[in-house]
C-alpha cells in the first residue's frame, strides 16, 4: 500500500472548518483512500473513504486532487468532541487483502 | 454496521503468564484483524483471524506468541502469551461486515473498544 505523510498536529477553533491535510504521491490507481479517527481509549471509528470524486457524508467531506496525490478532509463545523487523531490510509481495492496500515496520523485539538 | 465487544476491557497480569482476549460481534462478518496499539503509538495489526484455519500473521508477529482462533463468523480469540512488561498495550479487535455498500469497494471496518493489557 502507499505511505501516507500528514502533519503531527493541528488546532482548529470550536465552529470553523477543519482542514486535514493528507499526502500520498505514491497512490496507484485502483487504491483508495480512506480516513479514520481515534478518539482518545476508543477504537477508531471510520469516516469516509473515496477514490477520485471528492465524497460527502454526514461526518465530513473529503477533497481528492486530480493527480491523487493528497487528499484534504473537512470538518465543516468542528466541536469539542471532534478532538482526535484522524488518519488517513490508502488501500488496495483488488484482491483479498483488506487490512488497513494506520500511520502516525494528526492529533487535531479543537479549541473553545 | 457491527457492534463489537471485547473481553476483559482491562487486565493487570504478571510477567510470564498468558491472557485470552475475546471479540464478540452481534452479525456475521467476513474478515476479523487483531491490532496491537503500544502506549502513545499508532495501531499496528498483528494478524488476521481467519475462520476454521490458520491465521494470517503479519511480520513481526508469530504464531507461538499469539495464538488466535476463529470457530465461527462472529467470535474470535487473541491468546498473549508468555507476557513480558513489553506486551503491555492496547489490544483491538477488528471486523469487515458481510457485504459491500452497492456496487461500491467499501472497507468500512468497525473496531471494539479495545483490552487494555498491562503486564507487571
Amino acid at each position: 500500500d502507499a505511505k501516507t505523510t500528514q502533519p503531527t498536529s493541528m488546532d482548529c477553533a470550536e465552529g470553523r472548518a477543519a482542514n486535514l491535510p493528507c499526502n500520498h504521491s505514491t497512490i496507484s490507481g485502483n487504491e483508495y483512500v480512506y480516513w479514520y479517527r481515534q478518539i482518545h481509549s476508543q477504537g477508531p471509528q471510520y469516516i469516509i473513504h473515496g477514490l477520485k470524486n471528492n465524497e460527502t457524508n454526514e461526518m465530513a467531506s473529503l477533497i481528492i486532487t486530480e493527480d491523487r496525490k493528497s487528499s484534504t478532509l473537512i470538518l465543516p463545523h468542528a466541536t469539542l468532541r471532534d478532538t482526535a487523531v484522524y488518519y488517513c490510509i490508502v488501500l488496495f481495492s483488488s484482491g483479498s487483502a483488506r487490512q488497513l496500515t494506520f500511520g502516525s496520523g494528526t492529533q487535531l485539538t479543537v479549541l473553545p | 454496521s457491527a457492534v463489537i465487544s471485547q473481553k476483559p476491557s482491562r487486565d493487570i497480569c504478571q510477567r510470564g503468564t498468558s491472557l485470552t482476549i475475546q471479540c464478540q460481534v452481534d452479525s456475521q462478518v467476513t474478515m476479523m484483524f487483531w491490532y496491537r496499539q503500544q502506549p502513545g503509538q499508532s495501531l499496528t495489526l498483528i494478524a488476521t483471524a481467519n475462520q476454521g484455519s490458520e491465521a494470517t500473521y503479519e511480520s513481526g508477529f508469530v504464531i507461538d506468541k499469539f495464538p488466535i482462533s476463529r470457530p465461527n463468523l462472529t467470535f474470535s480469540t487473541l491468546t498473549v502469551s508468555n507476557m513480558s512488561p513489553e506486551d503491555s498495550s492496547i489490544y483491538l479487535c477488528s471486523v469487515l461486515p458481510l457485504g459491500a455498500s452497492g456496487n461500491k469497494f467499501n472497507n468500512e471496518q468497525f473496531f471494539g473498544p479495545g483490552t487494555r493489557l498491562t503486564v507487571l
